[in-house]
């Protein structure tokens, strides 16, 4: 299995609201990974979990939380988002710490909506 | 991690090569050189990886200059499906990974 599934494909939401974004990787990878993507702009590295750790965390609003329950889930919990957070997010698995290189594999997106 | 720098946009002909050039003449000795690209609204596609030799897959192939400074990727024979944003990175093998702004690629009939 080669594929990142995410779920929902879109979510439209307060900011009031408290949702969460799943992310499942079948691969075997021990690296997960959440991008933030706005419109025409390249994707942007938000955390990085190795081993189910989070391992790196780019400065990213305490408004976004992330988990990792186990080595093929990632999920994304969001509470008090601002219409700004509306953007593609993007969840990938990776190679990187089983071996020395990094390729990921990226699944489809969520695309979110803050009202 | 290495800069890259990559034409911001490029044409082919539907059926001819595609040759995307990628800069990254500050790429330090155990950084490899990634392929992605992103099909409109989807997520970004691994393609290709290499560190100094030529690599060939079945998507694509990727020829890294002597000196490590720049690469380039062929696609052999573009279709309109390869339409898409073409990014070239570099990384030492950590987690992080940085995108530019990438190449977007018209393929065209």
């Amino acid at each position: 299995d080669t594929e990142v599934t995410q779920t929902p494909k879109h979510l439209v939401m307060g900011m009031t609201n408290k949702k969460s974004l799943k992310c499942e990787q079948h691969m075997g990878h021990r690296a997960m990974y959440w991008y933030k993507q706005k419109a025409k702009k390249p994707p942007e590295l938000m955390f990085v979990y190795s081993y189910e750790k989070l391992s790196i965390n780019e400065s990213v609003p305490s408004r976004f939380s992330p988990e990792c329950p186990n080595s093929s889930l990632l999920n994304l919990h969001l509470h008090a988002l601002q219409p700004e957070d509306s953007a593609l997010y993007l969840c990938a698995s990776g190679t990187s710490g089983r071996t020395t290189t990094n390729e990921q594999f990226f699944g489809p997106g969520t695309r979110l909506t803050v009202l | 991690d290495a800069k890259t720098t990559q034409p911001p946009s490029m044409d082919c002909a539907e059926g001819r090569a595609a040759n995307l050039p990628c800069n990254h003449s500050t790429i330090s000795g155990n950084e490899y050189v990634y392929w992605y690209r992103q099909i409109h609204s989807q997520g970004p596609q691994y393609i290709i990886h290499g560190l100094k030799n030529n690599e060939t897959n079945e998507m694509a192939s990727l020829i890294i200059t002597e000196d490590r400074k720049s690469s380039t990727l062929i696609l052999p024979h573009a279709t309109l499906r390869d339409t898409a944003v073409y990014y070239c990175i570099v990384s030492g093998g950590g987690f992080k990974t940085i995108f530019g702004a990438g190449t977007r690629l018209f393929v065209k009939a």
